[in-house]
């Protein structure tokens, strides 16, 4: 009964081959984000999704992007992936701001190694 | 300057003692304060939420706030090895920043 499925949970691409990862919810949530996270830093947010309505950290890189099809799934398009874009990729999920409750609700994530 | 400051650890604490993780912010204005526990490998797994100074407990969970010094700290009772992770600071400004996180290693 996973509530935030991200696939596939390790993927493997060549260096300025894109890839697309995927991340789907059940939550019905608003709000859909990727972070980024490296060894040993923190999760560092891409962008996010409310509703519809896109929102991209400034010092997100041109080479990722995101689309979001519909209320449930949310991909990760890396258009020409290099060695230090190896990582860990997070979907969260999470409602709209209200009275401090908002809380991510984080899929497995999707480990990415660059060769 | 960071904006989620953490000690990176690791932090070892014999079985059954109280592990004591800090986090300092930078944001007067944050409201909203998050600890998640990171098991190598895995996504981060929200364990406490604290809005109000003072403290929260939630088993052998106890966070702490005080937002005049700007720091928020997670006590963990009893410790077990099953404890042993990453614990991940969040503060909620405009948007949910994550420290780097302190590595916690209970040993029996």
């Amino acid at each position: 009964d996973a509530m935030v499925i991200q696939n596939p949970r390790y993927q493997v691409t060549q260096f300025g081959k894109p890839v697309t990862l995927s991340c789907s919810q059940t939550l019905n949530h608003n709000v859909m984000y990727w972070y980024q996270q490296k060894s040993s830093q923190a999760p560092k947010l891409l962008f996010h999704y409310y509703d519809k309505d896109f929102n991209n950290e400034a010092d997100t890189p041109d080479n990722f992007q995101s689309r979001r099809p519909n209320t449930s799934f949310c991909f990760l398009d890396i258009r020409s992936p290099g060695l230090g874009d190896a990582a860990m990729y997070l979907c969260a999920t999470s409602t709209p701001r209200a009275a401090q409750n908002e809380k991510l609700f984080f899929g497995s994530g999707t480990q990415l190694s660059v060769l | 300057q960071k904006e989620v400051e953490q000690n990176s650890g690791p932090l070892s604490v014999p079985e059954g003692a109280i592990a004591s993780l800090n986090c300092t912010y930078s944001d007067r204005g944050s409201q909203s304060f998050f600890w998640y526990r990171q098991y190598s490998g895995k996504s981060p797994e929200l364990i406490m939420s604290i809005y109000s100074n003072g403290d929260k407990e939630d088993g052998r969970f106890t966070a702490q706030l005080n937002k005049a010094s700007q720091y928020v700290s997670l006590l963990i009772r009893d410790s077990q090895p099953s404890d042993s992770a990453t614990y991940l600071c969040a503060v909620d400004t405009d948007k949910l920043i994550f420290g780097t996180g302190t590595r916690l290693q209970v040993f029996p």
